[in-house]
This record gives structure tokens, C-alpha cells and sequence, in this order.
């Protein structure tokens, strides 16, 4: 499985923007990039997906490098309640019915 | 609520017992996944049911643990003989099929906690 690497952890300050990397060298060109996140005593939860453009929702921005090794996830504006594990994924053709989550990132928001 | 429920939320239970647990996914969804979380890990996948039929098991997935999706509705996961070492979270997910997968969304239930002393 193509795997991902992602910092332990990132602190932000409440409603300023949040721009959380991930590296993903070895995808690739059927490989979908998606984004999970996971509040402190909940399941993951769906963020955002994307495979080679740039996307947005209501919930955050995901930005794509050209060569698709990298991407980041952009938090608008930081709430408290946006502090959490954030999960960057690759699903392909061959591992397309499970996740490899990896450890994630530990995002800490402050007041 | 119309998300992917589980239940129990919490199980408690001494060594060599058996326990199951059971997840009800999305109405409409036929893939269904299950998840191993152990404290400070992501996720690890279990298993995975399209439908009934159960089709991919992880190597994580023991001779101890078992799991069912009759009717293709909701799942079933035991564990006989439970060990020190299945303490953890087991989370559902579901998912409505789209072509290849790689672009659909899992939806996650909030999970079983489970310990065993």
C-alpha cells in the first residue's frame, strides 16, 4: 500500500488559518487522496477528497502539489472544535476497500 | 439519527470470554468495514462485506475473531476467547459502492470500546 507521511503533531491558534501537509511520494495516478479526521472520542470522519485538482467545501481546502507527492489540507479558520487527529489516506484500484491511516496529525487549537 | 450506529459503546469483560458486537450501517449502503484502534494508532483494517458476502479478511484478523453481515443489512463481529491484547476501539464503516471505490466516502460509527482485564 502506497503510504503516507504526515508531522506527529501542529498547534494553531483559534480562527486563523490551518495548513496541515502530508507526503505521498510512491502514489500513484489512480490513487485518490483523502482527507479524515477524528475528535476525541468519535469515529473518523469524512474531510475531503480529491485526486488531481484542487477542491474545496464547506469544510476545508485540499491543495494538490503538480507531481501529486504532496497535498495539504487547509483549515479556513481554526475552531476549537476543529482540534482533532487529521488523517491523510491514498486509495487506489488494488486497496480501494480499506484505509491505511497511519498515525495522522494532531492538530491543538488555542484559544 | 441515520448514521452507522454500534453497539454495545462499551464492553468490559474478563480473559477468555466472548463477545460480539454489532454495527448497523447507513440504510442504503452495501460495504461494510471493519477497524481495529489501539491508543494513539489510526485505524487498522479488518475486514470488509459487500453485500453478504465477506470479502477481504486482514491478517490481523484471528482465528478468534469472526465476522457476519447476514442479509447484507447489519454485521456482526465476535471474538472467542478474548485476550489482554483485543483491548481496543473496533469501529464500523459503510460505504455506497461507486464504480472502482477509490473515490467513495466511509462513514464511520462511533465505535466499540472494548477491555479486557
Amino acid at each position: 500500500d502506497a503510504k503516507t507521511t504526515q508531522p506527529n503533531s501542529m498547534e494553531s491558534n483559534e480562527e486563523e488559518p490551518v495548513h496541515l501537509p502530508c507526503n505521498h511520494s510512491t502514489i500513484s495516478g489512480t490513487d485518490y487522496i483523502h482527507w479524515y479526521r477524528q475528535l476525541p472520542s468519535q469515529g473518523p470522519e469524512y474531510v475531503i477528497h480529491g485526486l488531481t485538482s484542487n477542491v474545496n467545501n464547506r469544510m476545508a481546502s485540499l491543495a494538490i502539489a503538480e507531481d501529486r507527492k504532496s497535498s495539504t489540507l487547509i483549515l479556513h479558520r481554526a475552531t476549537l472544535r476543529d482540534a482533532a487527529v487529521y488523517y491523510c489516506i491514498l486509495r487506489g484500484l488494488y486497496n480501494f476497500n480499506k484505509f491505511y491511516f497511519g498515525s495522522g496529525t494532531k492538530l491543538n487549537v488555542k484559544p | 439519527d441515520t448514521g452507522v450506529s454500534q453497539d454495545p459503546r462499551h464492553k468490559i469483560t474478563k480473559r477468555g470470554q466472548n463477545v460480539t458486537f454489532r454495527c448497523d450501517p447507513i440504510s442504503e449502503h452495501n460495504r461494510l468495514y471493519w477497524y481495529r484502534q489501539t491508543l494513539g494508532q489510526g485505524p487498522e483494517f479488518l475486514t470488509y462485506f459487500q453485500n453478504e458476502a465477506q470479502l477481504e479478511k486482514s491478517r490481523l484478523l484471528s482465528d478468534r475473531f469472526s465476522a457476519e453481515r447476514p442479509k447484507g443489512s447489519f454485521s456482526t463481529l465476535e471474538i472467542q476467547r478474548t485476550e489482554q491484547g483485543d483491548s481496543a476501539m473496533y469501529l464500523c464503516a459503510s460505504s455506497l459502492s461507486e464504480g472502482s471505490g477509490t473515490a467513495e466516502t466511509q462513514y464511520f460509527g462511533p465505535g466499540t470500546r472494548l477491555l479486557v482485564l
